[in-house]
C-alpha cells in the first residue's frame, strides 16, 4: 500500500497569511494525489485533482503543486472560511490512501 | 445538483450486522463508480470499497474485506454497504462518494453527509 504522509499536523495561522501543507508518497504516484478540505460535522470537499487542477468553483487563492512523490497545497491568503483541515488522497493505485490531515486553525 | 443521502448507521454490538444506503438524487447513479470511505471519530479519512457502474466489479480494503459487501441498484438510485461481523474498530462516520476514474484509481467528487455507525456492546 502507498503511505502518505503530510506535515505539519497541525498548522496556525492568520487571515491574510500564505500557508503551505506538504504531502509526500511512500512511492512515486506521478500526479494521481488529490487535496480535499473538511470542516467541523461536515463531509470532505474537492480542491485539487491531479495535483494541480483546481476543481470547478474552488477560489484560485488554493493551488496546488508537485509530482512523484512531493507534493504541496498552497493557499495564498488565508480566508477565514479556510480554517479547517485539509487531506491528500492518493489514486496511482488501490487500495486508494489518505494523509493523516493537516488542521489549520487561527494564530 | 447531485445530492448523496446515507442512512442506516446506528449502534450495534460487535459482531452484529448493519446495511447502509446511500440515497442518490440529481444524477443517474449508473454513471458513476460508487466508493464508500469512512472517517473514525477524530480521526482521518480512510477509504472502504468501490463498485463499477453496473455492479459487475467490487474492491475492498483489506480492513473489511470478506465481512462487508457493496451493492447497487441503479433502478433504484442507490447504493448500499452490508457490514457483518462488525467490530469497535469499525465505528465511523460513513461516507458514500461518486468519484472522477483515470486509468490508475480515482478521486472523490461528490460526498454524502456522512452516517454514524457505533459498534459498542
Amino acid at each position: 500500500d502507498i503511505q502518505m504522509t503530510q506535515s505539519p499536523s497541525t498548522l496556525s495561522a492568520s487571515v491574510g497569511d500564505r500557508v503551505t501543507i506538504t504531502c509526500r508518497a511512500s512511492q512515486s504516484i506521478s500526479s494521481w494525489l488529490a487535496w480535499y478540505q473538511q470542516k467541523p460535522g461536515k463531509a470532505p470537499k474537492l480542491l485539487i485533482y491531479k495535483a494541480s487542477s483546481l476543481e470547478s468553483g474552488v477560489p484560485s487563492r488554493f493551488s496546488g503543486s508537485g509530482s512523484g512523490t512531493e507534493f504541496t497545497l498552497t493557499i495564498s491568503s488565508l480566508q477565514p472560511d479556510d480554517f479547517a483541515t485539509y487531506y491528500c488522497q492518493q489514486y496511482n493505485s488501490y487500495p486508494l490512501t489518505f494523509g493523516g490531515g493537516t488542521k489549520v486553525d487561527i494564530k | 445538483q447531485v445530492q448523496l443521502v446515507e442512512s442506516g448507521g446506528g449502534v450495534v454490538q460487535p459482531g452484529g450486522s448493519l446495511r447502509l444506503s446511500c440515497a442518490a438524487s440529481g444524477f443517474t447513479l449508473s454513471s458513476y463508480v460508487m466508493h464508500w470511505v469512512r472517517q473514525a471519530p477524530g480521526k482521518g479519512l480512510e477509504w472502504v470499497a468501490f463498485i463499477r457502474y453496473d455492479g459487475s466489479n467490487k474492491y475492498y480494503a483489506d480492513s473489511v474485506k470478506g465481512r462487508f459487501t457493496i451493492s447497487r441498484d441503479n433502478s433504484k438510485n442507490t447504493l448500499y454497504l452490508q457490514m457483518n461481523s462488525l467490530r469497535a474498530e469499525d465505528t465511523a462516520v460513513y461516507y458514500c462518494a461518486t468519484s472522477v476514474v483515470t486509468n490508475t484509481g480515482a478521486y472523490f467528487q461528490h460526498w454524502g453527509q456522512g452516517t454514524l455507525v457505533t459498534v459498542s456492546s
